[in-house]
């Protein structure tokens, strides 16, 4: 999987509680993301990250933050999960110079209770 | 509301045959095309990608993509149980960053022996 992990790889957790999701990359690529993919919906962007500490927001950032202060990890919290949030999420990662050639993490299955 | 369609299926097709994959896609100024493959529980993985129009071709699989029409084809020659997969199209409006991505649903494929 291109040198990408994901922890936790399963969790549940209840409505409210605050939750954070781990990508670490191994590739010393610049770019990473956070998509989410639901039963109808395909993969939609939620958040992602052009290097430390820069970062925009994807199409589905709402009840979302992210946080990257070293090139190989970026962190996705949901800071009072939802029911909604109930989803399988991947981290992927691209190089400056190609960036539309994405490589996906294995992902993190979240249910929210 | 940009949008990428694909018929989720499933479409099933007998081991040797041609599988035909479609997707068609609403913003003209798309300018980057790709084909994932996902099995089952885990990861996309990019299998094509096509910028003009025609046919590209890569071993078994040919990526047809027409502008005008607006849409994008899949095909896989001499198709294997192992490429039962779900297959997600993409289209990108911006070549040089990969936030724009915008993701199908999926057609999933199932290869009877």
């Amino acid at each position: 999987d291109a040198g990408i992990t994901q922890s936790p790889r399963h969790k549940v957790t209840e409505t409210g509680t605050p939750v954070t999701l781990r990508c670490h990359q191994t590739e010393n690529h610049r770019y990473m993301y956070w998509y989410r993919q639901d039963p109808g919906h395909g993969l939609r962007l939620i958040h992602y990250s052009y290097g430390v500490k820069d970062t925009d927001k994807g199409e589905v950032s709402d009840g979302y933050s992210v946080s990257r202060s070293k090139t190989e990890d970026f962190l996705l919290t949901l800071e009072s999960a939802t029911s909604s949030q109930t989803s399988v999420y991947f981290c992927a990662i691209s190089e400056r110079d190609n960036q539309e050639t994405q490589y996906f993490g294995p992902g993190t299955r979240l249910l929210v209770l | 509301q940009k949008e990428v369609e694909q018929n989720s299926g499933p479409l099933s097709v007998p081991e040797g045959a041609i599988a035909s994959l479609n997707c068609t896609y609403s913003d003209r100024g798309s300018q980057s095309f790709f084909w994932y493959r996902q099995y089952s529980g885990k990861s996309p993985e990019l299998i094509m990608f096509i910028y003009s129009n025609g046919d590209k071709e890569d071993g078994r699989f040919t990526a047809q993509l027409n502008k005008a029409s607006q849409y994008v084809s899949l095909l896989i020659r001499d198709s294997q149980p192992s490429d039962s997969a779900t297959y997600l199209c993409a289209v990108n409006s911006d070549y040089s960053s990969a936030s724009k991505i915008i993701f199908g649903s999926g057609t999933r494929l199932s290869i009877r022996p």
